[in-house]
């Protein structure tokens, strides 16, 4: 069985920061890892995603994401938040079963 | 546009009705999945379609119906058997295979 665990349920940083958001997933393979994005009363965007190659992925508005095997971790980084970062962020997997598996989420706040 | 639409976007009926939910999309996608959202639990699979008059029951089908008699439709109907049927819920579709999901925008379902 595949899941996904996100240990934080709350990050703050202030704008300008820098942001790390932790994933650690569990499968026996090489799994097919995402980060999406929710706004409040909207669907998920798919921020980033990695499936073979390169393990430093790079995303839409300014996120990557590193895959390191020996951690089981897939943790989503910006550089620099903007205050429209502030948002729900989802790391999910997808293992042999092609369906995806979603963590509970990481509600990002951003102060001015 | 190419996209997956959620119809209605909010929803009220009475304990002990009947709701269904409906679910298009026009990305020519196999697959199709139900999930439900509730604040800290991330999101839930309730059901999933891999091919056209076919469907499985995820983690939380009880309760729940689904159809699947046209590729572009996957309806999700919420009966009165479903204890607890307020909720956000997202319908999402991906290529089956190795490919990420694809999210409507969701419908938010409050039952009275």
């Amino acid at each position: 069985a595949q899941s996904v665990t996100q240990p934080d349920i709350h990050i703050t940083v202030s704008e300008g920061a820098s942001l790390e958001l932790r994933c650690n997933y569990s499968y026996g393979a090489t799994p097919y890892l995402f980060w999406y994005v929710q706004s409040p009363g909207q669907g998920l965007q798919l921020l980033l995603k990695y499936f073979s190659g390169d393990t430093l992925v790079q995303g839409i508005k300014g996120f990557e994401a590193e895959f390191k095997r020996s951690q089981s971790s897939f943790n989503l980084r910006k550089p620099s938040v903007h205050w429209s970062d502030a948002a729900e962020y989802f790391c999910a997997v997808r293992g042999g079963s092609y369906i995806p598996t979603f963590g509970r989420g990481t509600s990002l706040i951003v102060h001015p | 546009d190419g996209g997956i639409t959620q119809s209605p976007k909010y929803l009220f009926r009475k304990e002990g009705q009947n709701v269904t939910l409906s679910c298009e999309q026009n990305l020519n996608h196999d697959a199709m999945y139900w999930y439900r959202q509730d604040p800290g639990q991330g999101l839930r699979l309730i059901y999933y379609s891999q091919i056209v008059n076919d469907f499985q029951k995820g983690d939380i089908a009880e309760g729940y119906s689904v159809s699947r008699e046209k590729k572009e439709s996957f309806p999700l109907t919420v009966t009165s058997a479903q204890k607890n049927p307020t909720a956000f819920y997202l319908c999402a579709s991906s290529v089956t295979g190795d490919t990420e999901a694809f999210f409507g925008q969701g419908t938010r379902l409050t039952v009275v």
